[in-house]
């Protein structure tokens, strides 16, 4: 999961396997949540939403859990590939600008 | 279409000089955001302007000041650099249609000396 510090967390995962980087999230009144994956050197990049009114989206290869009971956001990659390593990011509003977690560094493994 | 374009992708200032950081968006967005990017990091808030005509201070905003031009342009002004505003600078923006979502320049790499 996410946490302070200079040091990112770092997944490591063999190619074609699962992927889930999880992040603990601040406000209870939250209403939308976001993953963002960023590549080296790029700005970051919308991967997939969700509203507090779901607990659970698909999108392709993608699927992100919301647990709003203990304030928790997943997100699962399936078969992950070479290309998706990077740093994830969640993010969550209410009606204000994103505030945005530390970053998981997730590490692909050929 | 080219999104949120920002410059200067790289610079280096000596302390006490100040520069501007440009932001332009072509997709019609209301809000526009400046973002600060560390090491090891999440993006902060320096500014961000909800519409145009206005602007509101983020999680960071000493040391910074920022010009919402027009319904495009946002930019970014550091009027005196210090060594402790050396990172990675990225200006976002959000609109009617994409909902919170907020979409990202490429970033600008800012070496305070």
């Amino acid at each position: 999961g996410e946490s302070v510090g200079l040091h990112l967390p770092t997944l490591s995962v063999q190619e074609g396997d699962n992927s889930i980087i999880n992040c603990a999230y601040s406000n209870s009144a939250s209403d939308y949540f976001i993953w963002y994956k960023q590549e080296s050197g790029k700005g970051p990049q919308f991967i997939i939403d969700i509203r507090s009114n779901m607990d659970k989206r698909q999108g392709q290869r993608v699927t992100v859990l919301l647990n709003k009971t203990v304030k928790h956001l997943s997100l699962q990659i399936a078969a992950t590939q070479p290309g998706d390593s990077a740093v994830y990011f969640c993010a969550e509003t209410q009606n204000t600008p994103l505030v945005f977690g530390k970053g998981t560094r997730l590490s692909v493994i050929a | 279409n080219a999104g949120v374009t920002q410059t200067p992708k790289f610079q280096v200032l000596k302390t006490g000089q100040s520069m501007t950081l440009q932001c332009a968006q072509d997709m019609n967005h209301n809000s526009m955001y400046w973002y600060r990017q560390d090491p090891g990091m999440g993006l902060r808030l320096i500014y961000y302007s909800a519409s145009e005509g206005t602007t509101d201070k983020g999680e960071v905003p000493n040391g910074y000041n920022v010009s919402r031009l027009n319904k495009r342009e946002f930019s970014l002004r550091l009027e005196s650099a210090a060594p402790s505003q050396t990172s990675v600078y990225f200006c976002a923006s959000s609109g009617k249609h994409s909902g919170n979502t907020i979409y990202f320049g490429e970033g600008s790499w800012l070496t305070v000396v």
